[in-house]
């Protein structure tokens, strides 16, 4: 059965402290690997495809990485307004699968 | 605004009500998706229509629920005799392309509260 985890659950940074989030995925026939970002009360929004291992996607100051068996979704220098879950989803036919997501913080 | 709409955005219904939702995909995106996210967890599949036609239903997707694509545009989903464990927020997404490779685009989801 497909499955995407995400790892920490939660996560607290300071204003400008880098991190990153983890994404492990078994998702058969894998077509793509998506970030999304969701703040309270809203439908998720798109960040970033990727499609093969290797490849690499940037915006702001986010990146996007993907290997073999996971992504990482890497935050440089962040910001009180990138406080939101971050979630990770694979494509195998049609359908997303979610891992749960991340919880960031970001104190001023 | 050309995004994805979805209606209503609240309901609060009694146990045993039937209720229905509606969802207008970006334009001429010809794949629609539904998906249900309860707190604290990551949106899980229910269906997808490409066009008028329902080619997936997940296991989660019981006969008390049904959902529609009349002409291939905005689709419906039902839930006839709520129950409490219905409650959820109930999430609508759309793509563009026929090979199934392209984002999907979520609404702003619809909160369903069963007393």
């Amino acid at each position: 059965e497909d499955q995407v985890t995400q790892s920490p659950e939660a996560l607290r940074l300071q204003e400008g402290e880098s991190s990153s989030l983890n994404c492990s995925y078994t998702v058969s026939g894998l077509r793509g690997l998506f970030w999304y970002r969701q703040d309270p009360g809203k439908g998720p929004e798109f960040l970033f495809t990727l499609y093969s291992a290797g490849e690499e996607k940037e915006k702001e100051r986010l990146k996007a990485t993907l290997t073999k068996k996971e992504s990482f979704l890497h935050i440089t220098a962040p910001k009180p307004e990138d406080s939101a879950t971050y979630l990770c989803a694979g494509q195998g036919a049609q359908k997303l699968v979610f891992g749960q997501g991340t919880r960031l913080t970001i104190n001023p | 605004d050309t995004g994805v709409s979805q209606d209503p955005r609240h309901k609060i219904t009694k146990r045993g009500q039937n209720v229905t939702f509606r969802c207008d995909p970006i334009s001429e995106h010809n794949r629609l998706y539904w998906y249900r996210q309860t707190l604290g967890q990551g949106p899980e599949f229910l269906t997808y229509f490409q066009n008028e036609a329902q080619l997936e239903k997940s296991r989660l997707l019981s006969d008390r629920f049904s959902a529609e694509r009349p002409k291939g545009s905005f689709s419906t989903l039902e839930i006839q005799r709520t129950e409490q464990g219905d409650s959820a927020m109930y999430l609508c997404a759309s793509s563009d392309g026929w090979e199934g490779y392209n984002e999907q685009f979520f609404g702003p989801g619809t909160r369903l509260t069963v007393l």
